[in-house]
């Protein structure tokens, strides 16, 4: 069973589109995050939530909007997609005080053409 | 000034070779630290957590020196199987919860015969 699993795994669309990236963990923790890996391999930490509630937000372009349903899921929406939105997102998820049991989902490609 | 800094390389290495990369943070206030590895294509995963009285595992050594706010990471004995990225991280004092992951841009280290 994947503990942390992200679809779709690869995504090609087209600038100004609208386009969802699910998250879903299985693993009992409390809280979610987004990354963002840019094509400098920089990986750089978006959003996070706990129990449902955004804790982390970092400086995002309002563009970009998460929702947490409940604590297992974490999906991120992104409107008017730009040329610059390329880039690999990954999911994780952690418990809120443990820092050493943060697990990755394997990444979803985003390609803005 | 990067949050996190690091020999993007890449060091290439004989098999066999011992190997140490070194990395530096900014924020003196920064309560955990560890060393991530990343594989091509793939997800972070974590590699082990760093300490000021250093630990072992295996053929890897890791060390941290607050004074200096200087994380290193040795390699043994180096395998085919240690090429990949590795990436120093480090989780600042929080103030409003959620383990914020800060990444340096890390370092590739090919692994040759």
């Amino acid at each position: 069973d994947t503990a942390v699993s992200q679809t779709p795994k690869y995504l090609v669309t087209q600038m100004g589109n609208d386009k969802s990236i699910k998250c879903e963990q299985n693993l009992g923790h409390d809280t979610m995050y987004w990354y963002k890996q840019d094509s400098k391999k920089f990986l750089k930490i978006m959003f996070s939530y706990n129990n449902k509630e955004l804790i982390i937000n970092e400086t995002v372009p309002n563009r970009f909007s998460p929702k947490s349903p409940d604590k297992a899921h974490l999906n991120l929406h992104i409107n008017s997609l730009e040329l610059g939105d390329s880039a690999v997102y990954f999911c994780a998820s952690s418990h809120l005080l443990d820092n050493y049991g943060y697990t990755f989902g394997s990444g979803t490609r985003l390609t803005v053409v | 000034r990067k949050e996190v800094e690091q020999d993007p390389g890449p060091f290439n290495v004989p098999e066999g070779a011992t190997v140490a990369f070194n990395c530096t943070y900014s924020n003196s206030a920064s309560q955990s630290f560890f060393w991530y590895r990343q594989d091509c294509r793939k997800e972070p995963k974590l590699l082990m957590s760093v300490y000021s009285s250093g630990n072992e595992d295996g053929r890897f050594t890791a060390q941290l020196n607050r004074a200096s706010q200087y994380i290193s990471l040795l390699i043994r004995d180096s395998k085919l199987s240690d090429s990949a990225t590795y990436l120093c991280v480090v989780i600042p004092i929080l103030t409003g919860g959620g383990n914020k992951l800060t990444f340096g841009t890390g370092t590739q280290l090919k692994v040759e015969l």
